[in-house]
């Protein structure tokens, strides 16, 4: 079964320095990988997503993730942390079978200090 | 282009009443649908999916139950809330065909059960 973990519930960064939020997945077949951001009290959404392909992907707001399949990651970074990138952030892989399911980590807050 | 809306934005009810919680989509055929569930600090978790009308799969059990009456309408319906139901709900579409995994939220209804 597909199963995503998220290191640290919390992660507190200056404004101006990097981003590194961690995703590990767990997939028995190659897994789609996304991210996710949520603002307060507003839905999710999609910052970035790897299929297939390139393992680097780039995605809104300057994000970017990389997908190593050799220590099944996909972590998030981003060069230098903006006041406006506090929120959650949620790591997904998806299940594509019967329809396709999103299986999520319980999610990162991320802090921007200035 | 493709929109999700959800409605009513918040809602407080009270221990033992009913709960409808809609969500239609715009600009797509039979996609596929979902209901997930945010409770702090807890995640995501799927509650329902649907792949066409009138076909529910149920992740959990629960109190809670969902339809699908026409193509791109999801209800979530409760017949008596328990305090426990409180919580962030977000329906979330996906494509039917063509599909590349990801998910594309609505906005969310706060539920308090008091």
């Amino acid at each position: 079964a597909q199963s995503v973990t998220q290191l640290g519930s919390h992660v507190s960064v200056s404004e101006g320095a990097l981003v590194l939020l961690r995703c590990n997945y767990s997939s028995s077949v190659p897994p789609y990988l996304f991210w996710y951001v949520q603002y307060p009290n507003q839905g999710l959404q999609l910052l970035l997503k790897y299929t297939t392909g390139a393992t680097l992907v780039k995605g809104i707001n300057g994000f970017e993730a990389e997908f190593k399949k050799s220590e099944t990651s996909f972590h998030l970074t981003k060069p230098s942390a903006h006041m406006s990138d506090a929120a959650e952030y949620f790591c997904a892989v998806s299940v594509m079978e019967y329809g396709n399911k999103l299986v999520f980590g319980a999610g990162t807050i991320l802090r921007v200090k200035s | 282009s493709q929109t999700i809306h959800q409605w009513p934005a918040t809602l407080v009810q009270p221990v033992g009443s009913p709960l409808s919680l809609e969500c239609t989509v715009e600009g797509t055929s039979n996609p596929n649908l979902y209901w997930y569930r945010q409770a702090a600090g807890r995640g995501l978790q799927l509650l329902f999916y649907s792949v066409g009308i009138g076909q529910i799969s149920s992740e959990v059990p629960q109190n809670l139950s969902a339809s699908r009456p026409q193509d791109r309408q999801f209800i979530l319906s409760s017949k008596k809330l328990l305090l426990s139901d409180s919580g962030f709900y977000l329906c979330a579409w996906s494509a039917g065909t063509r599909n590349t995994g990801e998910l594309f939220f609505g906005e969310g209804s706060r539920l308090t059960v008091l």
